[in-house]
């Protein structure tokens, strides 16, 4: 139980264009969600909070219109990444907390590499 | 503002034989929890074991177990009898009680030589 799926897995994209990362929970109800940034070799930096029917909470110095974060149901938080540009070439993981679970343990989806050309 | 520091950006070990990383974190907070994440080549996260701070003894999970010293504020993993499958990036991480963020370690990538 508690598999949190990412679609796509990759992604391409032209500059200037936009790019919508899915992120599921398949088998709980999430009412939480986080979106990270990773570079290569390096950690999780976490992008946002997602919760249920409410705007996304930012973390400092992520732009909140550059990164349109939405979570409509309990099992579906997108990540849209609005005008790309090479430089937001990056690996985007997203999380899900288990309602009613012990410790807020996160579940972690595989996710999506983007390469903006 | 909680900060996890993992000083060793690489480690490697022979197969078979006992490896440890090493983690140490900054806190003002009485209450909260302290992580290991695996990371291996596929990318997916991975929890190794989780370690709450008002339980003096020593989480294990099998061949990881953790060494948790609160007055020191370090927490490192133990794996013995490495394996081949432990080749990952090892993250450590912190979550103050009650709140939901995680704050990861810089990371450790752990190579296992046959």
């Amino acid at each position: 139980g508690a598999v949190v799926s990412q679609h796509p897995s990759r992604v391409i994209c032209k500059s200037g264009t936009s790019v919508k990362i899915e992120c599921r929970s398949l088998d709980f109800q999430a009412t939480t969600m986080f979106w990270y940034r990773q570079f290569p070799k390096q950690s999780l930096m976490l992008m946002a909070t997602s919760n249920e029917g409410s705007k996304a909470t930012y973390e400092q110095g992520v732009e909140k219109d550059k990164f349109l974060i939405n979570h409509a149901s309990l099992t579906l938080s997108t990540l849209t990444v609005t005008s790309a540009h090479p430089e937001d070439s990056s690996f985007y993981i997203c999380s899900a907390i288990l309602a009613g679970r012990a410790y807020n343990e996160q579940f972690f989806g595989p996710g999506t590499r983007l390469t903006v050309l | 503002a909680q900060t996890v520091t993992q000083s060793q950006p690489e480690m490697s070990v022979q197969e078979a034989e006992t490896v440890t990383l090493s983690c140490t974190y900054d806190t003002s907070e009485s209450d909260y929890y302290l992580f290991w994440y695996k990371q291996p080549p596929s990318r997916q996260m991975i929890l190794v074991i989780r370690q709450e701070a008002y339980k003096q003894q020593n989480a294990t999970e099998n061949r990881f177990s953790v060494n948790f010293q609160k007055a020191a504020k370090s927490f490192s993993l133990k794996i013995s009898d490495s394996q081949l499958g432990d080749a990952a990036m090892y993250f450590c991480a912190y979550r103050r009680g009650g709140a939901q963020k995680l704050v990861f370690g810089q990371g450790t990538r752990l190579t296992i030589n046959p």
